[in-house]
């Protein structure tokens, strides 16, 4: 079965401190597909990655950065110099292959991270 | 601003109600999506359409359904309101149905059954 744990139900940092936000899945597919999305105060979900199984390299975006493990089913996001504008809930979600007909997203329970100035 | 609009933003209604929601995709885009975001669930997949065909269905009641029209946009209609209904209902697009697409989404309709 499908299913993606976010165990951080909530992380509060102060400002400049780097944070990481953890991410396990577990799928029965070899091809799937992983995500993180923002979801601001203002309520809108927005994408931020995403990520192939058969592509464990990971990525750096300015301040943020993602890490694949398949070998522990994670997906972990980082934000380096964590700013108050980071302040939002954070979803991991995966997207399974099977037949490439179909692409419902799986969702974590999110995280909020609040940062303080 | 993803390019995907919702109407209404707000919705407040009564319990045995219907309501009706919109959304229209991002330019070009084919395929849409509708979520359901609740405290208890949390973030859910409803259904999919893809160029006008029903394409995944997920824990979706039968007091509710949707369609996508021609122009691509999609309503998603809700009956028989219950005070658990009450949540914030996303719709998403992609340019095809594949799960290598990314979905981006709506600013969300927060719809309240009192």
């Amino acid at each position: 079965a499908q299913k993606v744990t976010q165990a951080q139900t909530e992380i509060s940092v102060v400002e400049k401190e780097d944070v990481t936000l953890d991410c396990v899945y577990e799928t029965r597919d070899t091809t799937y597909y992983l995500f993180w999305y923002k979801q601001p105060p203002s309520g809108e979900l927005v994408f931020l990655i995403r990520r192939n199984s058969f592509d464990e390299q990971n990525e750096i975006s300015g301040r943020y950065s993602w890490n694949f493990q398949k070998s522990t089913s994670s997906f972990n996001f980082t934000i380096t110099a964590s700013q108050v504008v980071d302040s939002a809930v954070y979803f991991c979600a995966l997207s399974e292959a099977y037949g490439g007909a179909t692409n419902k997203l799986i969702f974590g329970t999110g995280t909020l991270l609040a940062v303080q100035p | 601003d993803s390019g995907v609009t919702q109407t209404p933003k707000h919705l407040i209604t009564a319990t045995g109600q219907r309501v009706t929601l919109r959304c229209s995709p991002r330019s070009g885009d084919l395929s849409v999506y509708w979520y359901q975001q609740s405290l208890d669930q949390g973030l859910q997949f409803l259904i999919q359409y893809y160029n006008g065909e029903e394409r995944a269905k997920g824990n979706i009641l039968e007091r509710f359904s949707a369609q996508q029209f021609p122009d691509l946009h999609s309503e998603l209609n809700l009956s028989s309101l219950e005070l658990g209904d009450s949540a914030l209902y996303f719709c998403a697009s992609s340019p095809l149905g594949d799960s290598y697409n990314e979905q981006f989404f709506g600013p969300g309709t927060r719809l309240t059954v009192l």
